[in-house]
């Protein structure tokens, strides 16, 4: 069964370095997400992609993160100016459609800003 | 706010017992419902959706859901807990008229022997 793959599977920062994560979504699908789990906390929204631009963003996602798709299978999340705050687990997903489909996780990126 | 709820973070169910885990939504208009799975060191699996198409809902690894509009729940069942079952389990559902999922707090499910 396709799989969303990211990479890597753990990053260790200094705090105020930058740091690109990396997913490949499944190949047919036309939506990509970035969702962040901090330690004890809900699964958040961070940010949409449809059609090479950002669809929605949440209040999470100010200035210092972006998001790009550089080539046809690659989906980047880069946080430009990395605080201590940032430390998560960063999710990838993706869908076939928007509204109302379900959306295929990778197994998430543990971001540790030091 | 289109949200959902689940209560209790973590639950204990001895090997063979029924497991339950409780969803519920905040909604007038019934919307689409997901339950995925989170296993150790692993991302969020889709355990099972619900569409309207029908209000039971079969998932993966024995796992159901119903849907009642009634009591707006969505709660996840398996009749026997096995040791794999060890897991995160997230109720999750489309804010209305986007893409964006909103998921609960999460239930943290211990299998006892």
């Amino acid at each position: 069964e396709p799989e969303v793959t990211q990479t890597p599977s753990h990053q260790v920062t200094q705090m105020g370095q930058e740091v690109i994560l990396r997913c490949v979504p499944i190949s047919n699908h036309l939506y990509f997400y970035w969702y962040r789990q901090i330690l004890g906390q809900k699964v958040e929204f961070l940010v949409s992609f449809y059609n090479n631009e950002i669809s929605e963003k949440s209040e999470i996602f100010d200035d210092q993160f972006s998001v790009e798709r550089p080539d046809g299978s690659n989906f980047t999340l880069k946080i430009r100016s990395t605080k201590l705050e940032d430390s998560a687990m960063y999710f990838c997903a993706s869908s076939e459609m928007s509204t109302n489909q379900p959306q295929h996780f990778g197994d998430g990126t543990r971001l540790s800003i030091l | 706010a289109q949200s959902v709820t689940q209560l209790g973070s973590h639950v204990s169910v001895s090997e063979g017992a029924l497991v339950l885990l409780r969803c519920n939504y905040s909604s007038s208009v019934p919307p689409y419902l997901f339950w995925y799975v989170q296993y150790p060191n692993q991302g969020l699996q889709l355990l099972l959706k619900y569409t309207s198409a029908a209000t039971l809902v079969k998932g993966i690894n024995g796992f159901e859901a119903e849907f009642k509009k009634s009591e707006t729940s969505f709660h996840l069942t398996k009749p026997s807990a096995h040791m794999s079952d060890a897991a995160e389990y997230f109720c999750a559902r489309p804010y209305y008229g986007n893409n964006r999922l909103a998921f609960g707090k999460g239930n943290q499910v211990v299998v006892i022997p």
